[in-house]
């Protein structure tokens, strides 16, 4: 059953703490997305990646981080320097023009 | 700046009256237009797409929308809706390289609908 899955659902973590979000696909998409939802302001890009080991920022890229070393794998760091972490983040991979979501992240920072 | 504008930020029907969301973007080219729809705890997943054709668009549960690109809009559109219609619509661009938006999806703020029964 091809998809895209996020781990956890829900997420709690201290203010200073960096946190890592888990995001797999098993679509063989190429392009993979990191987005943050906050009520009101629909979807942010935070960071995408068009390939293996290649990737860019996006309009809110300060205080996170990624990687991508495989294709089917594309986890988000929200670092410490984040100053406004708490927020609904969503994983979405893209074949051709169109975007596939994940179920999403909910990060509450304490 | 490229922008998708969605006009409204709640809107509140009830069961059986027509449904319009406007949607607007500032790109001048060649776009693809997309509606996605959030319903409650569950998955952002796509309602319709235009990529080229007739600017009249079927999407799924009865949904559909139209591009007008004299008008830059992507307006969506239900005849009667129901109480399971309650969720946040978003409306999104692919502009392609576009301004520098490299192929990426710009989305709007979103509208949510609330359907009363």
């Amino acid at each position: 059953d091809g998809g895209i899955t996020q781990s956890p659902k829900y997420l709690f973590r201290k203010e200073g703490q960096n946190v890592t979000l888990s995001c797999e696909q098993n679509l063989n998409h190429d392009a993979m997305y990191w987005y943050r939802q906050d009520p009101g302001q629909g979807l942010r890009l935070i960071y995408y990646s068009q390939i293996v080991n290649d990737f860019q920022k996006g309009d809110i890229a300060e205080g996170y981080s990624v990687s991508r070393e495989k294709k089917e794998s594309f986890p988000l760091t929200v670092t410490s320097a984040q100053k406004n972490p708490t927020a609904f983040y969503l994983c979405a991979s893209k074949e051709g023009s169109e975007q596939f979501f994940g179920p999403g992240t909910r990060l509450t920072v304490l | 700046a490229q922008s998708v504008s969605q006009h409204n930020h709640h809107v509140i029907l009830s069961e059986a009256a027509s449904l319009e969301l406007g949607c607007n973007y500032s790109y001048g080219g060649t776009v693809n237009l997309f509606w996605y729809v959030q319903y409650p705890g569950q998955h952002l997943q796509l309602l319709l797409k235009y990529f080229s054709g007739d600017p009249l668009v079927k999407g799924i549960k009865g949904f559909e929308a139209e591009f007008i690109k004299s008008k830059f809009s992507f307006n969506l559109r239900k005849p009667s809706v129901q109480w399971s219609d309650t969720a946040e619509y978003f409306c999104a661009v692919n502009a392609g390289n576009y301004g520098g938006s490299q192929g990426n999806l710009i989305f709007g703020k979103g509208t949510k609908l609330s359907v009363k029964p």
